[in-house]
């Protein structure tokens, strides 16, 4: 059973661009998490979706960012003109369905995506 | 509102000595709380967790916690340290409301070193 897989591991973009973030998340969970680590920081909750809802986004920035995660394919983070502050690593972290025998409370986390804006 | 406190930023410990790095928490509701680790440019990894029933949960790498709801604290904890073992700490904590968890609140991290 494979992991939480992010892509792209690393991704460079000049101030104004947009960064697209993907996560594909365990085989069999619903519901993803994002999460992003400035540097000497430690984990900032962004939002959190199941499919095609977002049921929190308390911590997205009110502008630029959005997230998605449609019936089919992965949940998408996106970040549109970027600016230097947005450098940092972006985790996603996936569970299975509340309620459910198979959900035992943990998030699983993916390896996370480094976004350097130049 | 929920929140996790790691009062230390840094623990350094030499190898073979049993280890501790605190957690206290905060929250309305009941708590499930988990201990993750990170390694340089790499993701979070589950070490264990407390949800209910023994307050000395064991995890992985020889590593365990110790729920105090009095003291709303969990502490990790190692019997002989590792070099090995020098990494990122996190505690995190879900509150539990009815039949819904939500999300994942984080410390600010211990960054655990061993020297030899």
């Amino acid at each position: 059973n494979a992991g939480v897989m992010q892509n792209p591991r690393h991704l460079v973009r000049r101030r104004g661009q947009e960064a697209r973030l993907r996560c594909s998340p365990m085989k069999g969970h619903s519901h993803v998490y994002w999460y992003r680590q400035l540097p000497e920081e430690g984990l900032k909750f962004m939002v959190y979706l199941q499919k095609e809802n977002i049921i929190d986004e308390s911590g997205m920035p009110k502008e630029r960012f959005s997230a998605e995660f449609p019936k089919e394919g992965p949940s998408i983070l996106r970040i549109q003109q970027v600016v230097r502050g947005d450098s940092a690593a972006y985790f996603c972290a996936s569970s299975p369905p509340e309620g459910l025998k198979t959900n035992t409370g943990e998030l699983f986390f993916g390896e996370g995506s480094r976004l350097t804006v130049l | 509102a929920q929140s996790v406190a790691q009062p230390e930023d840094q623990v350094n410990v030499a190898e073979g000595n049993p280890l501790t790095v605190k957690c206290t928490y905060s929250v309305s509701g009941n708590p499930y709380l988990f201990w993750y680790v990170q390694y340089p440019n790499r993701g979070l990894q589950f070490l264990l967790k407390y949800i209910t029933g023994d307050n000395l949960v064991k995890g992985s790498y020889g590593f365990e916690a110790e729920f105090n709801k009095s003291q709303t604290s969990f502490h990790l904890k190692k019997p002989s340290a590792l070099v090995s073992d020098s990494a990122l700490y996190f505690c995190a904590v879900r509150v539990s409301r009815g039949s819904t968890l939500g999300r994942l609140y984080f410390g600010r991290g211990t960054q655990l070193t061993v020297w030899p």
